[in-house]
């Protein structure tokens, strides 16, 4: 089974500008979760997109922004980039219902750098 | 609101030694508790996990119990090895959601 995919690994933008990150979940996961991880903060959750419609939402302002499509990918944009956006974005596989619901399996991550 | 703390590392260690990660965790309900792991320019991945009281998960020799009334989740091992060396997380999920709490991570270093 194909594990969690993230693209791209890595992303250089300057202050201003927007950021789009994809992730396709396990096959058959049907929920996708998003973090930020820095040193300064961890690991802090964005949000969950189950079928494609948003499930649960973190503290971060409304740059932060995702969806899901039909297929279970997902993306996750951030508008007007800030240096402290700088972080390792990291996203998780759900299988999404019951039980299963909160266990997650990662992929490795895009690394972006803003300047 | 649910936290979880985890001893502040860096962790060093000898090879063979054991190994203790303490975390605790504050939470509304039952909620599940993880360890992950994470290598150097790695995600994370699944360790162990339990879902409720008394509950004891293992994995590749590491072993947590979920103690309810301490609430508690601490990580052992009773031998590491250099590969163990890595940066370790607590973590909880309440409620059945897709929102993970993770501790602050504690790093671990074995040395030959």
């Amino acid at each position: 089974k194909a594990g969690v995919t993230q693209t791209p690994r890595y992303l250089i933008k300057t202050r201003g500008q927007q950021v789009t990150l994809s992730c396709s979940p396990i096959s058959g996961h049907r929920s996708v979760s998003w973090y930020q991880q820095t040193p300064g903060q961890g690991l802090q959750f964005l949000f969950e997109y189950f079928s494609e419609t948003q499930r649960n939402k973190g503290n971060f302002p409304g740059r932060f922004s995702g969806r899901q499509f039909s297929n279970s990918r997902s993306e996750m944009n951030v508008s007007t980039l800030e240096l402290g956006d700088s972080a390792l974005y990291l996203c998780a596989s759900l299988i999404g219902t019951g039980q299963g619901r909160s266990e997650q399996f990662f992929g490795p991550g895009t690394r972006l750098t803003v300047l | 609101g649910n936290s979880v703390t985890q001893m502040e590392g860096p962790v060093t260690l000898s090879e063979e030694a054991f190994l203790t990660i303490n975390c605790t965790y504050t939470a509304t309900g039952y909620p599940s508790l993880f360890w992950y792991v994470q290598y150097p320019g790695e995600g994370l991945q699944l360790l162990l996990k339990a879902t409720k009281a008394d509950d004891k998960g293992s994995n590749k020799g590491f072993e947590a119990t979920y103690r309810k009334e301490t609430t508690s989740f601490h990580l052992e091992k009773g031998s590491v090895q250099v590969s163990d060396s890595a940066v370790y997380f607590c973590a909880l999920s309440s409620g059945n959601t897709g929102k993970l709490i993770f501790g602050q991570g504690t790093t671990l270093q074995v040395k030959p």
